[in-house]
């Protein structure tokens, strides 16, 4: 069974940092690639990074992109997203997500439960 | 940037028909897929490549894509399908999502 386990959520203030996580097991985490999307509180779904199977390339949306980091480690089946600068408007429900296989324009088959993200004083 | 749009909200009673759109331009010479989200719960994948259905998901729904619009048709709609559907496409090997359709039914 395909699981994807988020962690690392919390309470922030704006300008801190934090550290996503996501765990994964029941495929062969290398041969896929994974993206982070968000959805801030009753608002719609937002693409933030893509990172290629291998590690190599690496997108980010312009709202995140030179504040946030996505990598991964495959021998850890682990994907990750360094957030930095957090600003209000990063409060969200952070969803890790794996990509489909395919020869490209692949859905999105499965999503992480999510972690939710507070930026507040 | 490219740009998908939903209707905010669509509303029909239960065994109707809900046809869900999404336009872009060009929009049917790109795959569409769509995702179903539960309140309080992840997305999950519907549709993908404009029609395709992966396991376990019910026939009643179905995806079709042409011109600058894309359709997700829910037959025979009932309680348990009120929920947000999202179209998602790609751009330049960037996905982009619709803004999200909120179907009631009632």
């Amino acid at each position: 069974e395909v699981q994807l386990v988020e962690s690392g959520g919390g309470l922030i203030p704006p300008g801190g940092s934090l550290t996503l996580s996501c765990a994964t097991s029941g495929f062969i985490f290398k041969d896929y690639e994974m993206h982070w999307v968000r959805q801030a509180p009753g608002r719609g779904l937002e693409w933030l990074s893509y990172i290629r199977f291998s590690g190599s390339p690496i997108y980010y949306a312009d709202s995140v992109k030179g504040r946030f980091t996505i990598s991964r480690d495959n021998a850890k089946n682990s994907l990750t997203l360094q957030m930095n600068s957090l600003r209000a408007e990063d409060t969200a429900v952070y969803y890790c997500v794996r990509e489909g296989l395919g020869s490209g324009s692949n859905p999105f088959d499965f999503w992480g439960q999510g972690t939710l993200v507070t930026v507040s004083s | 940037s490219y740009d998908l749009t939903q209707p905010p909200s669509l509303s029909v009673s239960p065994g109707q028909t809900a046809n869900i759109t999404c336009s872009g331009s060009n929009l049917g010479n790109k795959y569409a897929s769509w995702y179903q989200q539960k309140p309080g719960q992840s997305p999950v994948l519907l549709i993908y490549r404009d029609t395709k259905r992966p396991s376990g998901i019910p026939e009643q729904f179905s995806g079709s894509n042409s011109g600058n619009t894309a359709t997700l048709t829910i037959n025979g709609a009932q309680a348990m399908d009120e929920a947000d559907y999202y179209c998602q496409t790609w751009d330049s090997s960037i996905p982009i999502f619709g803004g999200g359709t909120r179907l009631t039914v009632l």
